[in-house]
C-alpha cells in the first residue's frame, strides 16, 4: 500500500524568502510523485512530477522537487516566495501500474507581505 | 480546449434527500475519477473509470454511494440518502490514460447537507 505524509499542515515565509514544503513517502512499488497546488476557489493543477527519470524535477512557477529514495523524499522548494504563491498544495504517490494515487492532507502556505 | 468541468458549482440539500453531481471530462480522456475533499483534509479516492472497463469502485464509503460513466463521456455520482457527513467538495478528473497519474481537476462541486 501507498501513502504519503505532508510534515506541515500550514507554513508561512515572507515574500522573497525560500520556500520549503516537506513530503515523505511509502509505496511498494517504484513510485511516481507529484504536487498540486490548490488555489482558492480554482481546480487542482499540477506543479510538477517525477516518474524515474532526473530525481531533480523542476515544473512550473519556479518550483522544484527533489526525489530522494534513500530518504523516501520529495519535498518541495522555491527560492524565492512570490505573493501568488499563497495556496494549498498536496503531495501525490501513484503507482504507475495500478490505479492507486494517493493524496497527502496538504499544507497551506501563506505568503506576508 | 475546455477542461475539466463540474455542475452544479455549489449544491446545498437536507438530509435523506438525494443528489446528482455532474462531470464532464476532457475529450479524449479515456480515465475518470471523483475524489472527496472535506474540510481541510486532502483527497479521498473514490471512485474510478477506464475507457468501458469495469470501473474501480473500491473507494465509494458506503452503498448510497454510485456512480455511471456513458462511455469516455459525462459521468455523475449519486449519493442517496446524503447524510450530514457527506458534506464535502467533490471532484472530478480526468487523464489520458490510466496509470500515467497527470490528471487534470473540475473545480469542484461543494456539498452542504442541512
Amino acid at each position: 500500500a501507498q501513502s504519503v505524509t505532508q510534515l506541515d499542515s500550514h507554513v508561512s515565509v515572507s515574500e522573497g524568502t525560500p520556500v520549503l514544503l516537506r513530503c515523505n513517502y511509502s509505496s511498494s512499488y517504484s513510485p511516481s510523485l507529484f504536487w498540486y497546488v490548490q488555489h482558492p476557489n480554482k481546480g487542482l493543477q499540477l506543479l510538477l512530477k517525477y516518474t524515474s527519470a532526473a530525481t531533480l524535477v523542476k515544473g512550473i512557477n519556479g518550483f522544484e522537487a527533489e526525489f530522494k529514495k534513500s530518504e523516501t523524499s520529495f519535498h518541495l522548494t522555491k527560492p524565492s516566495a512570490h505573493m501568488s504563491d499563497a495556496a494549498e498544495y498536496f503531495c501525490v504517490v501513484s503507482d504507475t501500474n495500478r490505479n492507486d494515487m494517493r493524496f497527502g492532507a496538504g499544507t497551506r502556505l501563506t505568503v506576508k507581505p | 480546449g475546455a477542461g475539466v468541468s463540474q455542475s452544479p458549482s455549489n449544491k446545498v440539500t437536507e438530509k435523506g434527500k438525494d443528489v446528482e453531481l455532474r462531470c464532464d471530462p476532457i475529450s479524449g480522456h479515456t480515465a475518470l475519477y471523483w475524489y472527496r475533499q472535506r474540510l481541510g483534509q486532502g483527497l479521498e479516492f473514490l471512485i474510478y473509470f477506464q475507457g468501458n472497463s469495469a470501473p474501480d469502485k473500491s473507494g465509494l464509503p458506503s452503498d448510497r454511494f454510485s456512480a455511471e460513466r456513458t462511455g469516455e463521456s459525462v459521468s455523475t455520482l449519486t449519493i442517496q440518502r446524503t447524510q450530514q457527513e457527506d458534506s464535502a467538495v467533490y471532484l472530478c478528473a480526468s487523464s489520458l490514460e490510466q496509470g500515467k497519474g497527470e490528471q487534470y481537476f473540475g473545480p469542484g462541486t461543494r456539498l452542504t447537507v442541512t
